[in-house]
């Protein structure tokens, strides 16, 4: 069975300083990876996704994720923050095997941006 | 391009009340599409999945139904709500092919049972 986990259900950093959003998971085969967005009040947006090519993934917004095998990794990062970025991130893999390509999603990190 | 829309955007209802919230698709075939709720400071739990007209599963046994009555109409329904059902109900849908791996969310209902 597939799993992930997100360490640190509320991150917060400074704006311009580093964003380091973290996500493990646990899957029995190659995994779809993901990294999702929601503003307060909206649905979902997609950020980046790993379907098993370049091992980094540059998405929008700045935002990049690094496929880590060895370490079950996916975590995501921005070099510099921006109070835009104030949002909730869910990391989220994909059960491509399944009947409906089911995503497990991570239980979310807020990041909150201080001035 | 494909789009997403969910109504209405916002619900309050009476307990015991009946509901149903709307989600349709445009410019795809075939889709799979999803219902999630997320209870507040919660993450999301997938309600039903649909990978076809008629097809429907539930994953979680509640108070909800799900219909599909179209091929890119999907239907969140209750005879009766419960003050639990509270919450904000995503729609999602994913290509049946190419692409399947990845949904894509509509803007969500944000529903207070009272």
């Amino acid at each position: 069975a597939q799993s992930v986990t997100q360490l640190g259900s509320h991150v917060s950093v400074s704006e311009g300083a580093l964003v380091l959003l973290r996500c493990n998971y646990s899957s029995s085969v190659p995994p779809y990876l993901f990294w999702y967005v929601q503003y307060p009040n909206q649905g979902l947006q997609l950020l980046l996704k790993y379907t098993s090519a370049a091992t980094l993934v540059k998405g929008i917004n700045g935002f990049e994720a690094e496929f880590k095998k060895s370490e079950t990794s996916f975590h995501l990062t921005k070099p510099s923050a921006h109070m835009s970025d104030a949002a909730e991130y869910f990391c989220a893999v994909s059960d491509l095997y399944s009947s409906a390509s089911k995503i497990i999603f991570g239980s979310g990190t807020r990041l909150s941006i201080r001035p | 391009s494909q789009t997403i829309h969910q109504w209405p955007a916002t619900l309050v209802q009476p307990v015991g009340s009946p509901l149903s919230l709307e989600c349709t698709v445009e410019g795809t075939s075939n889709p799979n599409l999803y219902w999630y709720r997320q209870a507040a400071g919660r993450g999301l739990q997938l309600l039903f999945y649909s990978v076809g007209i008629g097809q429907i599963s539930s994953e979680v046994p509640q108070n909800l139904s799900a219909s599909r009555p179209q091929d890119r109409q999907f239907i969140l329904s209750s005879k009766k709500l419960l003050l639990s059902d509270s919450g904000f109900y995503l729609c999602a849908w994913s290509g049946p092919r190419a692409g399947a791996e990845t949904q894509y969310f509509g803007p969500g209902t944000r529903l207070l049972v009272l």
